[in-house]
């Protein structure tokens, strides 16, 4: 198994434009979730999804949108780059939202917007 | 509001030492919690889950426990190595409605050989 995979790696926005981070994984798990990490503050939840066609707000989902077509993809949408979203963007993924599931993380994408 | 804390943020220690490492949650009442590591630009990679109804859960040199009452867990690493060096990050689940889990600001570790 592949796991949990991001593209890209890295990415530079100019102010204004639009991008799509890709995440998809392998493991048949129901639950997907994009988190941002930034220094001082943690890690913090954009928006989840619990299967494919359901999705849900997390704390900080301004500017970002999502959608679940498939169980294995979840993309996350900017729609219009600011300075604020830069950010280091991990997406993970469990079985199912549940007590005996762990939460498995990708490697991270790393946004710069000037 | 959940709120998460790890103390110290960053711990050096000699090669050989035992260590552990300190999460505290303000809200007892958590499904689970989570310890992840964390290598510089990386991803997280999951140490060691614990149910709320248990006390701890060991992987190898790793221990962890858990007590829900006074909010507190603890990892515990046997005989570091410098290859335990990175950030750990400690989680919980509270289902709130909200399905998310809540970090702590993580401990850097540096283990000097």
């Amino acid at each position: 198994n592949a796991g949990v995979t991001q593209t890209p790696k890295f990415q530079v926005l100019k102010t204004g434009q639009s991008m799509t981070l890709q995440c998809a994984q392998d493991m048949n798990h129901e639950y997907m979730s994009w988190y941002r990490q930034d220094p001082g503050m943690g890690l913090r939840l954009i928006h989840y999804s619990v299967g494919a066609g359901i999705t849900d707000q997390g704390e900080v989902p301004n500017g970002y949108n999502v959608s679940r077509s498939t169980t294995e993809d979840f993309p996350l949408r900017l729609l219009s780059a600011a300075p604020s979203q830069t950010s280091v963007y991990f997406c993970a993924s469990s079985y199912q939202w549940g007590s005996d599931y762990e939460q498995y993380f990708g490697p991270g994408t790393r946004l710069t917007v000037t | 509001k959940q709120e998460v804390t790890q103390i110290p943020a960053a711990l050096s220690v000699p090669e050989g030492e035992n260590l552990v490492l300190n999460c505290s949650f303000t809200d007892s009442a958590i499904y689970n919690l989570q310890w992840f590591r964390q290598d510089p630009g990386k991803g997280l990679t999951s140490l060691l889950l614990i149910q709320s109804s248990q006390r701890e859960q060991t992987s190898g040199r790793l221990n962890a426990s858990l007590d829900k009452s006074s909010g507190r867990s603890t990892l515990y690493i046997a005989a570091s190595q410098p290859g335990d060096s990175a950030t750990y990050l400690c989680a919980v689940r509270v289902d709130t409605g909200r399905r998310a889990l809540t970090f702590g600001s993580g401990t850097r570790l540096q283990v000097q050989p």
